[in-house]
């Protein structure tokens, strides 16, 4: 069991706005540290999406955001394509068991 | 960004002992805390340890706690994973990973190996 909470599977047709939430706990977003997200492929290795609650790395489109309210975090797809299908991993930091923590991962299916 | 490369990965059995290693491709490798994260197959990540830029401070799993050891050589670029008393449920990708911090183990991670698959036989 992830100390990070996310939803098994979210799916949208192209074009539709598509939300995953990442839920954590006063160790983690509760005691202040911020979320990141990860987009990983079939067979291939997690890419860093969103830093830092809502920084887009270089080349990231600006269909994707983030945002956090409390002890939940959220990664939004504006228009979503195709090519978003994929696994989505929310991660932070956790005060208590003073390491790094991902969630489960959410599995995009774009319909 | 710096590319990762990692090696080591293969089948053992239970009980046994594997040493990963992964490369970096430049010198920026030294500035940085330098983790291993796993995945099960068809499984979420899950971090199994880090090391700060200067191996001041160490970090590890609990399940692996005693049983692995980071290490990292900042003149080979080198980061390594010792594994002993290997366990079925340690079978996995295993993922060497840079940090955007030097000298914590908080941050995001901004480069991603391709991973070295470990696979252990009862």
């Amino acid at each position: 069991q992830s100390v990070l909470t996310q939803p098994p599977s979210v799916s949208g047709a192209p074009g539709q706005r598509v939300t995953i939430s990442c839920t954590g706990g006063y160790s983690t977003f509760g005691a202040g540290f911020d979320v990141h997200w990860y987009q990983q492929h079939p067979g291939t290795a997690p890419k860093l999406l969103i830093f830092e609650t809502d920084k887009r790395p270089s080349g990231v489109p600006d269909r994707f955001s983030g945002s956090r309210s409390g002890t939940s975090a959220s990664l939004a797809i504006t228009g979503v394509q195709a090519e978003d299908e994929a696994d989505y991993f929310c991660q932070s930091y956790d005060h208590t068991l003073r390491s790094p923590v991902f969630g489960g991962g959410t599995k995009l299916t774009v319909l | 960004e710096v590319q990762l490369v990692e090696a080591g990965g293969t089948l053992i059995h239970r009980g046994g002992a594997l040493r990963l290693s992964c490369v970096g491709s430049d010198s920026a490798f030294g500035n940085f805390g330098m983790h291993w994260v796993r995945q099960r197959p068809g499984k979420g990540l899950e971090w199994v340890s880090g090391i700060t830029w200067n191996s001041d401070e160490t970090g590890y799993l609990a399940s692996v706690r005693g049983r692995f050891s980071i290490s990292r050589d900042n003149a080979r670029n080198s980061l390594y994973l010792q594994m002993n008393d290997l366990r079925s449920e340690d079978s996995a990708l295993y993922f060497c990973v840079k940090s955007v911090a030097a000298g914590a183990l908080v941050g995001h991670f901004d480069s991603w190996g391709q991973g070295t698959l470990v696979t252990v036989s009862s």
